[in-house]
């Protein structure tokens, strides 16, 4: 089975200031990874996601990703943030065969 | 890309009373779905797997009795909270895994949000 741990419950950062929201996952297998965006009220949108091949991966909205599977991580990043990246953060792992389990979420909030 | 639409968004019921929450594939077809429930504030607990033409597969703690899925067609699952009680508002949130070469991804509804009174 399949684990995930996203270590920060909520990051407050300024505009324009860069962000990391990390993202430790165990799994005895090979393994799917995303970034999924929530904003209040809705449902979830796809960031980005790992599935094979490069190990970072990026989004249309500067957001990127690194896979790492020695330190089994998957941290978002982005150089310089916008108030409007402010929302829940949710980093999810599935293999093959597996449903999608998440981590419990990290509110980025970005202050002007 | 693809589209999975809920409805409704948002219902109010009463205790004790009966409420159908849809989750449609709109432009692909899905032999599985998910269902997940989220609390204020707090992560996306996995209710049940959803596959076409069987039971629904729950997860440990939730009641399949009351928490009622079908998923009669590969664009269409329904939750049902049967003779819901306060404690069953909640964000529930479906998902649907496309047909073919399983990449994992899912895609998702923008969620219903139910209050029962």
């Amino acid at each position: 089975a399949q684990s995930v741990t996203q270590l920060d419950s909520q990051v407050p950062v300024f505009e324009e200031a860069p962000v990391e929201l990390r993202c430790n996952y165990s799994s005895s297998v090979s393994v799917y990874l995303f970034w999924y965006v929530q904003y209040p009220n809705q449902g979830l949108q796809l960031l980005l996601k790992y599935l094979s091949g490069s190990t970072l991966v990026e989004s249309i909205n500067g957001f990127e990703a690194e896979f790492n599977k020695s330190q089994t991580s998957f941290h978002l990043r982005k150089p310089s943030v916008h108030i409007s990246d402010t929302a829940e953060y949710f980093c999810a792992v599935s293999s093959y065969t597996d449903k999608l389990i998440f981590g419990t979420g990290t509110r980025l909030q970005v202050f002007p | 890309g693809a589209v999975v639409s809920q409805h409704p968004s948002w219902v109010i019921c009463k205790s004790g009373t009966s409420v159908k929450i849809e989750c449609r594939s709109l432009d692909f077809q899905a032999t599985t779905m998910f269902w997940y429930r989220q609390f204020p504030k707090q992560s996306l607990m996995l209710m049940a797997t959803s596959n076409e033409g069987s039971k629904a597969t729950y997860e440990q703690g939730v009641e399949k009795d009351k928490f009622l899925i079908n998923h009669a067609s590969l664009t269409l699952s329904t939750l049902t909270v049967t003779s819901a009680h306060p404690e069953d508002s909640s964000f529930y949130i479906c998902s649907a895994r496309p047909t073919g070469p399983n990449t994992g991804e899912l895609f998702f509804g923008e969620g219903s949000r139910l209050t029962v009174l």
